[in-house]
């Protein structure tokens, strides 16, 4: 699987968007980027993927640029609730005998 | 509640004893994972099931044993710990469809054991 780059932490207003970059430089054509969020001792929470096409669900946007090699996620309006570790992985569709690796993510703080 | 049930929500154990750490998903998924979370690092894979069968140990040492019934229940059977394996062990489950997108993985809450 490729590797991916997080910055270590970042901040955010209560109320504004917060936007995480990751970089996938490595990227192949049939990996897929996966966001997961872990807020303080709980179980990982699944947030949005895509291929290379922006996608949007209830809690989030994905934007992949059109080289896949960097992406961004954006919580529109950030809640203290959104204060977590973000991480960005990159993969192949899920198959047999294969898992999710875990990196260290981006802490994000929102504060009022 | 995820639809992955994880019990105890927390353990103390001492080094000379024998615990189980069991996992139960309602989701239908025919995969489930241990993984471990130590103090300010990052989630660290242990064990994969695939429709039963494991098909991964990430070098995981002996005093670990996991067991996989069937595919709604997953268990960690632990014995002879350290005080280094005190940590968060979480278990996920999963859809397995070879060369199809998934919706993603489902972890419990986790299990937080403390070796004394």
């Amino acid at each position: 699987d490729a590797k991916t780059t997080q910055p270590t932490s970042m901040d955010c207003a209560e109320g504004r968007a917060a936007n995480l970059p990751c970089n996938h430089s490595t990227i192949s054509g049939n990996e897929y980027v996966y966001w997961y969020r872990q807020i303080h001792s709980q179980g990982p929470q699944y947030i949005i993927h895509g291929l290379k096409n922006n996608e949007t669900n209830e809690m989030a946007s994905l934007i992949i640029t059109e080289d896949r090699k960097s992406s961004t996620l954006i919580l529109p309006h950030a809640t203290l609730r959104d204060t977590a570790v973000y991480y960005c992985i990159v993969r192949v569709a899920d198959q047999a005998g294969t898992a999710l690796i875990f990196g260290k993510g981006t802490t994000l703080s929102v504060s009022s | 509640e995820t639809g992955v049930t994880q019990t105890p929500r927390h353990l103390v154990m001492g080094m000379t004893n024998k615990k189980s750490l069991k996992c139960e998903q309602h989701l239908g998924h025919n995969a489930m994972y241990w993984y471990k979370q130590s103090a300010k690092k990052p989630l660290e894979l242990m064990f994969v099931y695939n429709f039963k069968e494991q098909t991964e140990n990430n070098s995981v040492p002996s005093r670990f044993s996991p067991e996989c019934p069937n595919s709604s229940h997953l268990f960690l059977h632990l014995h002879t710990l350290q005080p280094e394996d005190s940590a968060l062990y979480l278990c996920a489950s999963s859809q397995v469809s070879r060369g199809r997108s998934f919706d993603g993985y489902t972890f419990g809450s986790g299990t937080r054991l403390t070796v004394v």
